[in-house]
C-alpha cells in the first residue's frame, strides 16, 4: 500500500515558540492531505483539510493563524503550531489520499508534541 | 451526516473470532464503510472497505446487510498483536472531501480490543 511519513515522530519545544511537522506522501501524489490531533485516550478529531497550491479549509474551532498549514507540493504538507502552548501537546496525526477515484485514505504515523 | 456507532470496549482471548459490530442508521446511498486499526501513538492502518454484502481481505471480513445500517467487522483466530482500537468510519469515496467532515469521514470513538492469552 502508499506509504506516509510524517518528521519527526516526536518533539519537545518550549512554550512560544513554534514547531514545523511535515507529512510526505512517499509514492504517490496526494492532492488532499488532512491533519488530525489526538488527545490521550479520545478519538482522531480532524484539524484541516488542505488540497495541493490551494488554502487550507480548518475545522470549526481550530484556529488557522496558530496551526499554519501548506500544502506546497502533491508529495508534501506541513503543518506549524506557533506560539505553542502546554495545551498544544498532542498526537498529531496526518493522512493522505490519492486521486478523486482512490477509495483508501493513508495515515501516517504520527507525531508526539510535548510543549513544556 | 453519517454517524457511526460502536462498542466502546471489547474483550477476547487469543484464538476466538471477534465480530465488531457498527451502527450507521443514517448512511447514504454513495457511502462506503471503511474499518481502521490503531495502536497506541501511532496512526490508524486501514483494514478492509467494503458498500454491500461481504467482502473479505488476507486480514479480516466485513459483512453488510441489505439494509447498510449496520456493519460487523469480523476478525479470525486473534492475537495479543491485534489488541487496538478499532474504528468504523463511513463516507463517499468520491467525494473530494473524503477524509475530512465535510466529506463525512469522521472518526467516532472506536471499540477497543483487548485480547488476553
Amino acid at each position: 500500500g502508499a506509504v506516509v511519513s510524517q518528521h519527526p515522530s516526536r518533539v519537545i519545544c518550549k512554550s512560544g515558540t513554534s514547531v514545523k511537522i511535515e507529512c510526505r506522501s512517499l509514492d504517490f501524489q496526494a492532492t488532499t492531505m488532512f491533519w488530525y490531533r489526538q488527545f490521550p485516550k479520545q478519538s482522531l478529531m480532524l484539524m484541516a483539510t488542505s488540497n495541493e497550491g490551494s488554502k487550507a479549509t480548518y475545522e470549526q474551532g481550530v484556529e488557522k493563524d496558530k496551526f499554519l498549514i501548506n500544502h506546497a507540493s502533491l508529495t508534501l504538507s506541513t503543518l506549524t503550531v506557533t506560539s505553542a502552548h502546554p495545551e498544544d501537546s498532542s498526537f498529531y496525526i496526518c493522512s493522505a489520499r490519492g486521486s478523486r477515484a482512490s477509495y483508501e485514505q493513508y495515515f501516517g504515523p504520527g507525531t508526539r508534541l510535548t510543549v513544556t | 451526516l453519517a454517524k457511526t456507532t460502536q462498542p466502546i470496549s471489547m474483550d477476547s482471548y487469543e484464538g476466538q473470532e471477534v465480530n465488531i459490530t457498527c451502527s450507521h442508521n443514517n448512511i447514504a446511498t454513495n457511502d462506503y464503510i471503511t474499518w481502521y486499526q490503531q495502536f497506541p501513538s501511532q496512526g490508524p492502518r486501514f483494514i478492509i472497505q467494503g458498500y454491500k454484502t461481504k467482502v473479505t481481505n488476507e486480514v479480516a471480513s466485513l459483512f453488510i446487510p441489505a439494509d447498510r445500517k449496520s456493519s460487523t467487522l469480523s476478525l479470525p483466530r486473534v492475537s495479543l498483536s491485534d489488541t487496538a482500537v478499532y474504528y468504523c468510519l463511513v463516507g463517499d469515496p468520491a467525494d473530494m472531501n473524503y477524509g475530512g467532515s465535510q466529506g463525512n469521514l469522521i472518526f467516532g470513538k472506536g471499540t477497543k480490543l483487548s485480547v488476553k492469552p
